[in-house]
């Protein structure tokens, strides 16, 4: 399958802080990325879907201005924690779906385990 | 509230027994996907089922897409300390994205 890159595997950062995690399509172009966050035990819950070269669409109770999508080319993507909380702490993981339509797979990243202390 | 809605959400069983893990939900699905996430990692894709009633069959794991594509079913024989892990079922909604169940945590004991 196509391989899809999230960069950094891992961080911690201090309360108040902004963090920037990249994900990156690394042998297709990729139209659509979706942004989810999956808490310890628990399954994966869609953030936003962000398509190139427009504003990303957030899920309902996600904050637009918290979590910054800019997906400015057919294969990166990324996602901005602004002013993180400890409460942001979690496990974000992107996918990337080909370009070609609807139906084509979306293949994931090996997921960010974001930390704020 | 999961737009999939998976059970059990946890198992644990002896290594040889046979298993099964369900997806219900009231929509309708353009396509339905069965991940397996170890801890710490991404999910890796195990099936994707697109027409209603389809079955695919991968090794000891056997996948059921219903006939109303509303609903699916994973099913292990002689499960082994190897299958553990979470399992998770994943929709491609009518608009295109992808929604998750809850998963369900499976432990094989040897």
């Amino acid at each position: 399958g196509a391989v899809v890159s999230q960069h950094p595997s891992w961080v911690i950062c201090k309360s108040g802080t902004s963090v920037k995690i990249e994900c990156r399509s690394l042998d297709f172009q990729a139209t659509t990325m979706f942004w989810y966050r999956q808490f310890p035990k628990q399954s994966l819950m869609l953030m936003a879907t962000s398509n190139e070269g427009s504003k990303a669409t957030y899920e309902q109770g996600v904050e637009k201005d918290k979590f910054l999508i800019n997906h400015a080319s057919l294969t990166l993507s990324t996602l901005t924690v602004t002013s993180a909380h400890p409460e942001d702490s979690s496990f974000y993981i992107c996918s990337a779906r080909e370009l070609g339509g609807m139906n084509t797979e979306a293949f994931f990243g090996q997921g960010t385990r974001l930390t704020v202390v | 509230t999961q737009l999939l809605e998976q059970s059990p959400q946890f198992l644990s069983i002896q290594e040889g027994e046979n298993l099964t893990v369900y997806c219900n939900s009231s929509s309708v699905f353009s396509s339905l996907q069965w991940y397996r996430q170890e801890p710490g990692e991404g999910p890796v894709l195990l099936v994707t089922v697109v027409t209603g009633g389809e079955v695919k069959k991968l090794k000891r794991l056997t996948f059921q897409f219903g006939d109303a594509r509303k609903d699916s079913s994973l099913h292990i024989t002689a499960a082994q300390p190897g299958d553990t892990g979470l399992y998770l079922c994943a929709g491609r909604t009518q608009a295109g994205d992808m929604r998750f169940g809850a998963g369900t945590r499976l432990t094989v004991k040897p």
